[in-house]
């Protein structure tokens, strides 16, 4: 079956704009995750969502990161008054239940801030 | 705060040759520990050890946990070209997420 999508796969934005990234889990998945991958490491733990319930945020790095899930399948980050060191590849990732542990990642949307 | 913690960085080797990454974990109620491969896109799923002295194996890799030592290792054996990119160890707690170390870069030259 298909896998998880992430659109747009790239996003160049200037400094200050609003951006939206979407993502699409695989059909059924009850849990979706968001990271943040800069150049060079390993991915970051942004936010966690169980349906359309968001369980934990604590990795947002600023009150610009905002996520939903409103019907608890696709989910949309939106960064607002983009800076430079929002740069980075955003990677969405989905695990079928609450308690496995296995996730499965989309492509990511490379977010580059001019 | 969860930390992981991957050696080398990077390693370039023949083909055919063994290797061997390793990967050490702080996690907070740990659960289990994942190993994925990232090409230029996203991350594909390789392992996930929960038990210790376990290995798992998949053709030409395997890995295996120390739950004492807070430990893993991915081996590749008889490389080749195709098992150049970056391998990423993450570790999971009762919080869910995913706490990731920077990578080993693997480059395996002809």
């Amino acid at each position: 079956g298909a896998g998880v999508s992430q659109s747009p796969r790239y996003k160049v934005a200037k400094r200050g704009q609003d951006v939206a990234l979407r993502c699409d889990p695989i059909s059924g998945h009850v849990s979706l995750f968001w990271y943040q991958q800069a150049l060079g490491q390993g991915p970051e733990f942004l936010t966690y969502f169980q349906n359309e319930a968001q369980l934990d945020k604590s990795g947002l790095p600023s009150d610009r990161f905002f996520a939903e899930r409103p019907e608890g399948s696709v989910s949309t980050l939106k960064i607002q008054r983009t800076q430079q060191e929002d740069s980075a590849v955003y990677l969405c990732a989905s695990r079928p239940g609450q308690y496995d542990y296995e996730q499965y990642f989309g492509p990511g949307t490379r977010l580059t801030v001019t | 705060e969860d930390k992981v913690v991957q050696s080398p960085l990077s390693l370039v080797v023949h083909e055919g040759d063994t290797v061997t990454l390793n990967c050490s974990y702080e996690v907070t109620n740990f659960r289990s520990l994942l190993w994925y491969k990232q090409e230029k896109k996203a991350p594909t799923f390789l392992f996930m050890l929960t038990s210790s002295g376990i290995e798992k194996k998949s053709g030409r890799l395997s890995s295996i946990l120390d739950k004492k030592e807070l430990f893993s290792i991915l081996n590749i054996t008889a490389t080749q070209t195709g098992d150049s990119a970056v391998y990423l160890c993450a570790g999971t707690g009762t919080a869910s997420k995913l706490t990731f170390g920077t990578g080993t870069r693997l480059q395996v030259t002809l």
